[in-house]
């Protein structure tokens, strides 16, 4: 397995309350991604980051912010969670943009 | 707007019956196709990467295809053990860096 951690894996939240989600990469590759996984939707892109300091949103970012301040952590943060984030979230890895991305265990968020 | 749907939703095999699986997509010019394994409750684990029409990949009984307009993913002889919901994926050259545009997947259950 490719060394990606994600903390914490599961989640209980309740609306309003500030919540943030770390990976953990030990394979020193540049590119990370955040994506939701949410039955009906299949995965989205929320925001990744090609190296640090640099990051850009995907295809779902409206609510959530990253931060990359190491290359080996790529925290997602949810400001004010909202019930419509309830979702099983997945960080990935990969080399280069259009190499194959390899993904974390998962978080499964609940945001009540 | 960049598409990939996988079809069908959903299939039922016998130990040992051969099928396929079908990924087609729509995008303005491919950069990568990939095939992922998901099981309940992990992240997705990467199977195969086709970058340009008529390359083949395999692995054990798993054979991914590929042309100009979709993938396919064959299965011989499926084994329990396969199954799985397995998700194909496709990075554009027109799309945001490394940006994988997932389908819905399909759920494979083999029965002994």
């Amino acid at each position: 397995d490719a060394g990606i951690t994600q903390s914490p894996r599961h989640k209980v939240t309740e609306t309003g309350t500030p919540v943030t989600l770390r990976c953990h990469q030990t394979e020193n590759h540049r590119y990370m991604y955040w994506y939701r996984q949410d039955p009906g939707h299949g995965l989205r892109l929320i925001h990744y980051s090609y190296g640090v300091k640099d990051t850009d949103k995907g295809e779902v970012s409206d609510g959530y912010s990253v931060s990359r301040s190491k290359t080996e952590d790529f925290l997602l943060t949810l400001e004010s969670a909202t019930s419509s984030q309830t979702s099983v979230y997945f960080c990935a890895i990969s080399w280069t943009d259009h190499y194959e991305q390899y993904f974390g265990p998962g978080t499964r968020l609940t945001v009540t | 707007e960049d598409q990939v749907t996988q079809s069908p939703e959903a299939l039922r095999l016998q130990e040992g019956e051969s099928s396929s699986l079908n990924c087609s997509y729509t995008v303005s010019g491919l950069r990568g196709l990939f095939w992922y394994r998901q099981d309940p409750g992990k992240g997705p684990e990467f199977l195969f990467t086709l970058y340009s029409a008529g390359e083949e990949k395999e692995k054990e009984r798993l054979k991914a295809t590929l042309t100009k307009k979709e993938s396919f993913l064959h299965i011989t002889a499926p084994k329990p053990e396969d199954s799985a919901t397995y998700l194909c994926a496709v990075v554009d050259y027109g799309g945001s860096q490394g940006n994988l545009i997932f389908g819905k997947g399909t759920k494979l259950s083999v029965k002994p």
